[in-house]
């Protein structure tokens, strides 16, 4: 199965600032998608990132808050934007399908304090 | 609204014993299904994926799926206190190839 490499793996930012996840892939993938965990709670997908278009936003999320970028098929960034506590969570990108099912990369937690 | 739908929990079962985890799902047209298994503080790791209807084994763990009942089961058996996590099932829709997920099943396997 494909590795992913998430970067950062935990942050604490203030309010009003914006932090910028990264998702490296060490083979080409098709489909990336973001997702959100709040502590307990089941995933919740935000969008699924493109090459050469925009990102697809789930109800709920839009490009100005979570501004996705995916310049090839081995790479993509998820920036939560002008952040307030409620942003505090787990964000994860996961790949897939690969044949074998949908792979995740080890996620940030981002506490906004 | 296309929902997958899982018993929170906490299931609790002694080890050694066969630990049985279901789900339901809504859309008919959902081809394929996920479980995986998260541990607290860490990302979900896929466990087994299924599309046709039957059973389907990997070493203690058996998926089951029946579309005419629109459930899926996942069986542990020989549960071990490592089992103990939460257990994600996912369905996939067609071309649509992102993921509808439960809420989780919290396992917890005792001594």
């Amino acid at each position: 199965s494909a590795v992913i490499s998430q970067k950062p793996s935990r942050d604490i930012c203030q309010r009003g600032t914006s932090l910028t996840i990264q998702c490296q892939v060490d083979s080409q993938v098709t489909m990336m998608f973001w997702y959100r965990q709040q502590p307990g709670q089941s995933l919740t997908l935000i969008a699924t990132a493109n090459q050469g278009s925009e990102a697809t936003y789930e109800s709920g999320f839009v490009i100005d808050k979570f501004p996705i970028s995916r310049p090839n098929l081995t790479f993509s960034t998820l920036t939560v934007s002008n952040m307030s506590p409620e942003d505090s969570s787990i964000y994860l990108c996961s790949v897939g399908p690969e044949g074998y099912g949908y792979t995740f990369g080890s996620g940030t937690r981002l506490t906004v304090v | 609204q296309k929902e997958v739908e899982q018993n929170s929990g906490p299931l609790s079962v002694p080890e050694g014993a066969i630990a049985s985890l279901n789900c339901t799902y809504s859309d008919r047209g959902s081809q394929s299904f996920f479980w995986y298994r998260q541990y607290s503080g860490k990302s979900p790791e896929l466990i087994m994926f299924i599309y046709s209807n039957g059973d389907k084994e990997d070493g203690r763990f058996t998926a089951q799926l029946n579309k005419a009942s629109q459930y899926v089961s996942l069986l542990i058996r020989d549960s071990q206190p490592s089992d103990s996590a939460t257990y994600l099932c996912a369905g996939n829709a067609g071309n649509n190839r992102k993921l509808i997920w439960g809420l989780g099943t919290s396992l917890a396997v005792n001594p």
